[in-house]
Formats: structure tokens, C-alpha cells, sequence
């Protein structure tokens, strides 16, 4: 069954630093979500791709987050400079097509803990 | 924007019992509702969904309902097995795609 893949699965950084992480979408996906997930709470929408192109970016803390999408498959968020509040689980997802009703589904995400 | 409500956060119940967590929606365009299970340290993952054309849908033991008038959906889930125990989310998508999650809740199976 194809997966969405995240890398690396576990990061430790130190406040100030840069920090990436990467995602490969199911092949065929056209649409590309990230969304942060702190422990005990529900995941919420950082930015959203339909192929490359940004469609949905409202939530993303741009003066330090930042997300691409190049080639409109593989994606990489960027935190810089990290904060302690940025600790959190980054999950990627992906869906088929941008409607209101495909199935989405969540990569193993990506633990972050800034120290 | 949409808002989601999940209750409760947190549920316990005995082996063999039935389950019941509920969520509301503001945005009444919303016309796709999934459920996703989450086990500790994992990936959400889809258990059933169901869109705004009906007002139920069954999958074994679990079933979704939606009342689209009273703007709530709710996951049922029957004889309940200690390997249900996960925290459930439920979401709602409205027209311009973003999904809303609800705060999640807690569902622990005791033997």
C-alpha cells in the first residue's frame, strides 16, 4: 500500500537553529498538506499545495516557517530560526485532487523538540 | 472559518460496550466529515468518513451519523476491544479545502 514518506522522524535542535523536513507524497497526489500537531491537541493546517502552487497559507507563521513544493511532488518545511513553542509532531499529508471530499492521508510525521 | 467541537475528551469504557464521540460544525458548507484514529506516536489514520449526501454510514463495528440540520456527526463504535483504544479526531472539510480537526478524545478500553 502506498505511503506517504517524512524524514527524518525525530529531531532534536537547539532554539535559533534551522531545521528541515521533507516529504514525498503518494504518487499521483496532486495536493500536498502540512500540518502541525502539538501533543494532545488536534493537527491544524500549516500550508496546503495543489501540485506546486500554494493554495492555503493562512496559518503558516511565515516570518519563520517557510514550505516548497518545486516540482509539485516532494515538499520541505523549513523553521528558522526554531523556537521552544515550534516543539511539536510535523505531519505531512496528501490527498488525490483539490476537493472538498477526497480522503486524506497523514505520513508517520516528524517529531520536533527544540531545546 | 470552520470550528469544530469534539466531545468528550476523554471516554472510558468496558470491553464489550459501545462507544459514542460526538463533534459539531459551524460552517454549514462543510460536506465531508472523516474520523482518524491515532495510536501513540503514530500517524492518523482514516477509520470510516462520510459525506454531506448521507446520514449514515456502517463499516462492521463502527458506524458514523450525520445530522447536516443540526450541524453534528458522531462515531459509534460496538463491542469494543482494548486494541480500540486510541485517541479519535474527527474533522470537517469545507468548499475551500481546508479540513478542521476536532480537539481529539481519548478512548481507553479496559479488559
Amino acid at each position: 500500500e502506498a505511503e506517504v514518506a517524512q524524514s527524518p522522524r525525530y529531531k532534536i535542535t537547539e532554539k535559533s537553529q534551522a531545521v528541515a523536513f521533507w516529504c514525498d507524497p503518494i504518487s499521483g497526489h496532486a495536493t500536498l498538506y502540512w500540518y502541525r500537531q502539538i501533543l494532545g491537541q488536534g493537527p491544524e493546517l500549516l500550508v496546503q499545495f495543489q501540485d506546486e502552487s500554494v493554495v492555503d497559507d493562512s496559518q503558516l507563521p511565515k516570518d519563520r516557517f517557510s514550505a516548497e513544493r518545486l516540482k509539485g511532488v516532494d515538499s520541505t518545511l523549513k523553521i528558522q530560526p526554531a523556537e521552544l513553542g515550534d516543539s511539536a509532531m510535523y505531519l505531512c499529508a496528501s490527498s488525490l485532487r483539490r476537493t472538498g471530499r477526497d480522503t486524506i492521508y497523514f505520513g508517520e510525521g516528524s517529531w520536533l523538540t527544540v531545546v | 472559518g470552520e470550528n469544530v467541537e469534539q466531545h468528550p475528551s476523554t471516554l472510558s469504557v468496558q470491553e464489550g460496550d459501545s462507544a459514542v464521540i460526538k463533534c459539531t460544525y459551524s460552517d454549514s458548507a462543510s460536506n465531508y466529515f472523516p474520523w482518524y484514529k491515532q495510536e501513540l506516536g503514530k500517524r492518523p489514520q482514516l477509520i470510516i468518513d462520510i459525506r454531506s449526501n448521507v446520514g449514515e454510514k456502517k463499516d462492521q463495528r463502527i458506524a458514523v451519523t450525520l445530522n447536516k440540520t443540526a450541524k453534528h456527526f458522531s462515531l459509534h463504535i460496538t463491542e469494543t476491544q482494548p486494541e480500540d483504544s486510541a485517541v479519535y479526531f474527527c474533522a470537517a472539510r469545507y468548499n475551500n479545502n481546508d479540513m478542521r480537526f476536532g480537539a481529539g478524545t481519548r478512548l481507553t478500553v479496559k479488559p
